[in-house]
């Protein structure tokens, strides 16, 4: 079966500008989560989303925003583009998303850089 | 707070040597471990989790709760084995998937 897809896989904005980024799970998988992965500060939690309900956030600024479709599809949202937000955002989905014994299967990521 | 720390950002290791790459966490609770690979041009991808106890491809885990650790080895490295390595902490219990990853070990297998 397809695996996690995300889309774009690259994207270049200016400070100030807002982003979507999109991410399709594996069939079947209603969680998925938002990392950022940078090489200063590896991969850091952004948010986790279950049946169209945030249920875990991380320790971004309220820049960051996301959402689920009923379809499990989802989307995260940057506003206000600082230089500090280019980085590789990664999409997992997992098919336990009742207590983290799940297998995180990973997209391939969008490459963000911000100018 | 937990945290996961990987204190070699790069090991290299010849061919047929053993290696270990090191994981401390810190959590008071019951945590989940898991080891994450990333080889080259590939995705992040699960290697193991400590609740199942397995060897995949050669590589072990095991949890030392007295130490805080989870050190992932392999008595015999391949070249095959080079890539980046996560170490990652999930909470046992809580409602949703949520990993604290460490900044991860690159590792090579020289020839």
């Amino acid at each position: 079966k397809a695996g996690v897809t995300q889309t774009p896989r690259y994207l270049i904005k200016t400070r100030g500008q807002q982003v979507t980024l999109s991410c399709s799970p594996i069939s079947g998988h209603r969680s998925v989560s938002w990392y950022q992965q940078t090489p200063g500060q590896g991969l850091q939690f952004l948010f986790e989303y279950f049946s169209e309900t945030q249920r875990n956030k991380g320790n971004f600024p309220g820049r960051f925003s996301g959402r689920q479709f009923s379809n499990s599809r989802s989307e995260m949202n940057v506003s206000t583009l600082e230089l500090g937000d280019s980085a590789l955002y990664l999409c997992a989905s997992t098919l336990i998303a009742t207590a983290n014994t799940g297998e995180l299967f990973f997209g391939e990521g969008s490459r963000l850089t911000v100018l | 707070a937990q945290r996961v720390t990987q204190p070699e950002k790069l090991l290299s290791v010849f061919k047929g040597a053993p290696v270990e790459l090191k994981c401390n966490y810190s959590y008071s609770g019951s945590p989940e471990l898991f080891w994450y690979v990333q080889y080259s041009r590939q995705r992040l991808q699960l290697l193991l989790r400590h609740i199942s106890r397995e060897s995949i491809k050669g590589f072990t885990a095991d949890l030392n709760k007295g130490e805080t650790s989870f050190h992932l080895k392999k008595p015999f490295a391949q070249e095959e084995d080079s890539a980046m390595y996560y170490c990652a902490l999930g909470i046992r219990g809580t409602s949703g998937s949520r990993l604290t990853f460490g900044e991860g070990t690159q590792l090579t297998v020289n020839p």
